[in-house]
């Protein structure tokens, strides 16, 4: 069974840093492309960040670019999201999700922004 | 303008059939698109729900009952989600989502009662 695990998210200051891991398990993860999308509180969802298998392809959405970095450790199944000069506005439920098409999704980690 | 718009709400009968819309702005042709769709019940991560361009580039989402099926309105320039034989737990909010220009955009989704 196709499995993706979050964690890293929680209180963090305006400014300040947090690091998203993406636990993959059951599928062949070097093969697939990955996502992270962000849903804040109440509202609809964001794409935030994709990488292709091999880490050679990577878009960002316009809001984050530039203050995120997307990465993945193929030979530990794990996706990463590295967030830097976090924003009130960034505050969330961050999911990673398998391939172009985001299937499956993971139960997502919250990540919130305030001081 | 928003790429993708969808309206915000949309209410119907079990048994019936509800179509939902996903509209592409003006200038952006649906023709070159693969939609996809997304279902995501209260506390819970989206689910992938299946993908729709033509009749010949088409995909169901695995376990996704054949009750869900895509289509498009070409003159309306819209992407549509039709769900037969509505049953209760086919409430809650769809999203709509294309690639466009090396990036991922949600629609705004559609809350779904049946009642």
């Amino acid at each position: 069974e196709m499995q993706l695990v979050e964690s890293g998210g929680g209180l963090v200051q305006p400014g300040g840093s947090l690091r998203l891991s993406c636990a993959a398990s059951g599928f062949s993860f070097s093969s697939n492309s990955m996502s992270w999308v962000r849903q804040a509180p109440g509202k609809g969802l964001e794409w935030v960040s994709y990488i292709g298998g091999g880490s050679r392809t990577i878009y960002y959405a316009d809001s984050v670019k530039g203050r995120f970095t997307i990465s993945r450790d193929n030979a530990k199944n794990s996706l990463y999201l590295q967030m830097n000069s976090l924003r009130v506005e960034d505050t969330g439920v961050y999911y990673c999700a398998k391939s172009d098409f985001f299937d499956p999704w993971g139960q997502g980690t919250l990540v919130t922004v305030s001081s | 303008q928003a790429v993708l718009t969808q309206p915000a709400s949309l209410s119907a009968s079990p048994g019936a059939s509800a179509s939902l819309t996903c509209t592409l702005r003006s200038g952006i042709n649906i023709g070159t698109y693969r939609i996809y769709w997304y279902q995501q019940k209260p506390g819970s991560p989206p689910q992938y729900l299946l993908r729709y361009k033509s009749d010949s580039d088409k995909q169901q989402g695995s376990g996704v009952p054949s009750r869900f099926s895509g289509s498009k309105d070409a003159s309306a320039n819209a992407g549509i989600l039709l769900i037969s034989g509505l049953q209760s737990e086919d409430e809650g909010d769809y999203y709509c989502m294309i690639w466009h220009s090396s990036a991922c955009v949600f629609g705004g989704g559609t809350k779904l009662t049946v009642l």
